[in-house]
């Protein structure tokens, strides 16, 4: 079965660092992108970044440039996000996902973990 | 970046009506957007990927349509289950970016 679990969210101080964890299952992790998608309490989806599936390239949403940094290692088959220098508008349910084969979406995604920036 | 922005941001409609939501592009994106569905505490499902392709498993009442900055969802025949938030998202550039979300609820 094809599956996303993401763990490591939790409260955190502005300024402070958080890391977010995803283990895959169920197919080839090390041929399919993947991705990092929030979305803040009662808002809507924002892509956050893409990482190609031997780590070549890395993409990031402007919000984020520079503060968080998305890696994987493809002997676990897990997909992370550092996220460094918390801001309260960080505070979002953060989701990783698949792209499809095509790269023409996400087709598998996560349930999601919850980072709380607050002092 | 390219900037999506979705039309109605909010619709209340019935079982069975015609609805249709609107996507448009700051600037051309060809065929590189996707439908999603959203429901409460639910991570979104693919709906039609490339403007007009309708995903595997999706009712047919659901289509898109539109090319470059324009582009349109429509669902044919509303269902109870159909009520829940889209968002289309634009493929063409990184970042890629979605819309800010149509939220349909039940009359």
């Amino acid at each position: 079965q094809v599956q996303l679990v993401e763990s490591g969210g939790g409260v955190v101080q502005p300024g402070r660092s958080l890391r977010l964890s995803c283990a895959a299952s169920g197919f080839t992790f090390s041929t399919y992108a993947m991705h990092w998608i929030r979305q803040a309490p009662g808002g809507g989806l924002e892509w956050v970044a893409v990482i190609w599936y031997d780590g070549s390239q890395k993409y990031y949403t402007d919000s984020v440039e520079g503060r968080f940094t998305i890696s994987r290692d493809n002997s676990k088959n897990t997909l992370y996000l550092q996220m460094n220098s918390l801001r309260a508008e960080d505070t979002a349910v953060y989701y990783c996902a698949k792209t499809e084969t095509n790269g023409w979406y996400e087709d598998v995604w996560g349930q999601g973990t919850t980072v709380t920036v607050s002092s | 970046d390219i900037q999506l922005t979705q039309s109605p941001s909010f619709l209340s409609a019935s079982v069975g009506d015609r609805v249709t939501f609107t996507c448009r592009a700051s600037q051309g994106i060809s065929s590189y957007l996707t439908w999603y569905q959203q429901k409460p505490g639910k991570a979104p499902k693919v709906l039609i990927y490339a403007a007009s392709t309708l995903q595997s498993g999706v009712p047919s009442r659901f289509s898109g349509s539109g090319s470059g900055t324009e582009f349109t969802l429509t669902i044919s025949g509303l269902q109870p289950e159909d009520f829940a938030t889209y968002y289309c998202q634009q493929l063409k550039t990184y970042p890629r970016t979605f819309g800010q979300g149509t939220r349909l609820e039940i009359k």
